[in-house]
């Protein structure tokens, strides 16, 4: 497996433009995250789907941000409207759940709002 | 209080040296306790995984977890400075719903050659 694969590596949007990064997961796994990373912050949880269902959107900054999760291979973090402030490190992450396990990274979207 | 705290770092040491890492966590229910590894403009990888209290061992790393205590550690053998790099240490815990993976906000560690 390929592990998980974001795309696109880096993204630079000015203020306003919708933004849409994408995540696949490792085949098999039924858990997905989405992290944002900033100095300031550090890696902050998002949102966590499990079984493609949406189970914990507390960190969610606001209601610009918006996550799916349509099918178990694929999942978007979509912000409309972008602001300088999104400027950060987005991961996806994923897992299987009900085992001992851990979360496999991508290598990260890196999103720059101008 | 912060769920889970981290010793702020930056750290700097010399090759060789015996490094060690530190959280400290609030929630009781956390039952996983894992360390990763980020280099920069990485993704975070995983550096080894314990359950419960204990220690476990591979290679010049060790984990350990104090549950009573509620802390973890991970300590770093003869450095090099490979190892330079952001460490991470998380915890989960499994409910209803699947697990739930909390980080620390990090330590960055630089092992000068």
């Amino acid at each position: 497996d390929a592990g998980v694969i974001q795309s696109p590596r880096h993204e630079v949007t000015e203020m306003g433009q919708e933004v849409t990064l994408r995540c696949k997961p490792i085949s098999g796994h039924n858990s997905l995250f989405w992290y944002r990373q900033t100095m300031m912050r550090g890696l902050e949880l998002l949102i966590y789907f499990n079984n493609n269902v949406p189970i914990d959107d507390s960190g969610m900054p606001e209601d610009r941000f918006s996550a799916k999760m349509p099918n178990a291979s694929f999942s978007t973090l979509k912000i409309q409207p972008s602001e300088p402030r999104d400027s950060a490190v987005y991961f996806c992450a994923s897992s299987f759940d009900r085992v001992v396990s851990e979360a496999f990274f991508g290598q990260g979207t890196r999103l720059t709002v101008v | 209080q912060k769920e889970v705290e981290q010793d702020p770092g930056p750290l700097s040491v010399p090759e060789g040296a015996i490094v060690s890492l530190n959280c400290t966590y609030s929630n009781s229910a956390f039952q996983y306790f894992m360390w990763y590894r980020q280099y920069s403009r990485k993704g975070p990888e995983l550096l080894m995984y314990t359950y419960s209290s204990g220690n476990k061992e591979d290679g010049r790393f060790t984990a350990q977890v104090d549950k009573s205590s509620k802390y973890i550690s991970l300590f770093i053998r003869d450095s090099q400075p490979s190892d330079s790099a952001t460490y991470l240490c998380a915890m989960s815990e499994e409910n209803n719903y699947g697990q739930n993976f909390v980080f620390g906000p990090g330590t960055r560690l630089s092992v000068l050659p």
